[in-house]
């Protein structure tokens, strides 16, 4: 089983919308999460850190879920520009979920 | 401030031919991490350094893959012998312990 796991997607959606992505890890003993965002053919760049209260930066929503160890994203008023890969990432082992694919369509 | 910064930007080699990629991580940063991506694929973790040390290895895919880093700064990577299915980007990440990575932007590898 992976670490981390997520919806490959693609999730496809029209501007506006809001869209929510979750991750699933399996090492319980797992403290910090983070949200990455890969663009095509370019490395992947810190969105937000997920903190045990939840956070919230502008649109994005990141939440932790420890008892059903899960992670989650919510994008809000989807932009354009927000098209991408979101990949999920445990900070104890430091390996990636597969990345989720969202497509904001005009 | 300098970023992760990796080199060659772009390396193609021959099938058999050895190859070096480097990384030269945040200064002060004392974790550096090794993934592969292949195209349309997610991050496969190779290695991670915590200072001079790799207490993970565990995702190198074979012995023809190897890792160094001296000083605790700047890693190498060195794949021996290299095969076609070795073609993929492979990018580095540092951070401070307990902190998020950045990524350098990475060393597109083809081998012919």
């Amino acid at each position: 089983r992976k670490e981390v796991e997520q919806d490959p997607g693609p999730f496809n959606v029209p501007e506006g919308a809001t869209v929510a992505f979750n991750c699933t890890y399996s090492n319980s003993a797992s403290q910090s999460f983070f949200w990455y965002r890969q663009d095509c053919r370019k490395e992947p760049k810190l969105l937000m850190s997920v903190y045990s209260s939840g956070n919230e930066d502008g649109r994005f929503t990141a939440q932790l879920n420890r008892a059903s160890q899960y992670i989650s994203l919510l994008i809000r008023d989807s932009k354009l520009s927000d098209s991408a890969t979101y990949l999920c990432v445990a900070y104890n082992d430091m390996r990636f979920g597969a990345g989720t694919r969202l497509t904001v369509k005009p | 401030g300098a970023g992760v910064s990796q080199s060659p930007s772009n390396k193609v080699t021959e099938k058999g031919k050895d190859v070096e990629l480097r990384c030269d991580p945040i200064s002060g940063h004392t974790a550096l991490y090794w993934y592969r991506q292949s195209l349309g694929q997610g991050l496969e973790f190779l290695i991670y350094f915590q200072g001079n040390s790799a207490p993970d290895k565990s995702g190198l895919p074979s012995d023809r893959f190897s890792a160094e880093r001296t000083g605790g700064s700047v890693s190498t990577l060195t794949i021996q012998r290299t095969q076609q299915e070795d073609s993929a980007v492979y990018l580095c990440a540092s951070s401070l312990p307990g902190s998020m990575a950045y990524f350098g932007p990475g060393t597109r590898l083809t081998v012919t």
